[in-house]
């Protein structure tokens, strides 16, 4: 089956202690990217890739990194996090970085920052 | 990054009533997609819309572009409960933008 796959899917933590999320795709889709979803702000972009190695800032990648080292992962990582941090996250992939590419999303991650 | 403004926020209508949310864009769009969120899901792709005021139907749903290619329209007509989510436009200009959504919640 087709799908973007995220871990974990919740998670408490504490400020300053170092996460991943990982985001994995099994369609072989060129583009990934990371979106933050917070309440009346709708969908921000964080972080993008076009291609392996190949990554690039979104709208608000502040506190954020991404690596791209392999076509099918592209986890997300909060180095130092802070609960301006706390929210549902999501990757998504499409086959290519076009406008016109429908966005498959992953089911989501919440994220709690104490 | 460019203006999304999509409207209303938050729309309550009664089971059987029509829904409409709106999108609009303060530059001329290449392109618009529209996604459904349903509650506690993530967003799953409707439909894309290209061409200048090309109008595309989904069973109840409605999809409009705007002739000039800076607002898109979302109507659906005799609301269910199967309905119920968040709708998210995505403009495409130099890249694919997310509007903020309209919730719509449905009272039986």
């Amino acid at each position: 089956e087709a799908q973007v796959t995220q871990n974990p899917r919740y998670l408490i933590t504490v400020t300053g202690k170092k996460l991943t999320v990982t985001c994995s795709q099994n369609m072989n889709h060129e583009y990934m990217s990371w979106y933050r979803q917070d309440p009346g702000l709708g969908l921000r972009q964080i972080y993008y890739s076009m291609n392996v190695e190949v990554t690039d800032k979104g709208d608000v990648p502040e506190g954020y990194k991404v690596s791209r080292k392999e076509k099918r992962n592209f986890p997300l990582i909060l180095e130092s996090p802070s609960p301006n941090q706390t929210s549902l996250y999501f990757c998504a992939s499409s086959f290519a970085f076009s406008r016109d590419q429908p966005q498959h999303f992953g089911d989501g991650t919440r994220l709690s920052i104490l | 990054g460019q203006q999304v403004m999509q409207i209303p926020q938050y729309q309550h209508v009664q089971e059987g009533e029509d829904f409409t949310t709106y999108c609009n864009s303060s530059t001329t769009l290449s392109n618009i997609q529209w996604y459904k969120q349903r509650p506690g899901g993530h967003p799953v792709f409707l439909i894309q819309l290209v061409k200048s005021g090309e109008v595309k139907k989904q069973k109840r749903l409605t999809f409009q572009f705007g002739e000039a290619k800076k607002n898109s329209s979302l109507h659906i007509t005799a609301t269910q409960t199967t309905d119920v989510g968040t709708y998210f436009c995505g403009l495409g200009n130099e890249k694919l933008t997310f509007g903020t959504g309209t919730r719509l919640t449905i009272i039986p």
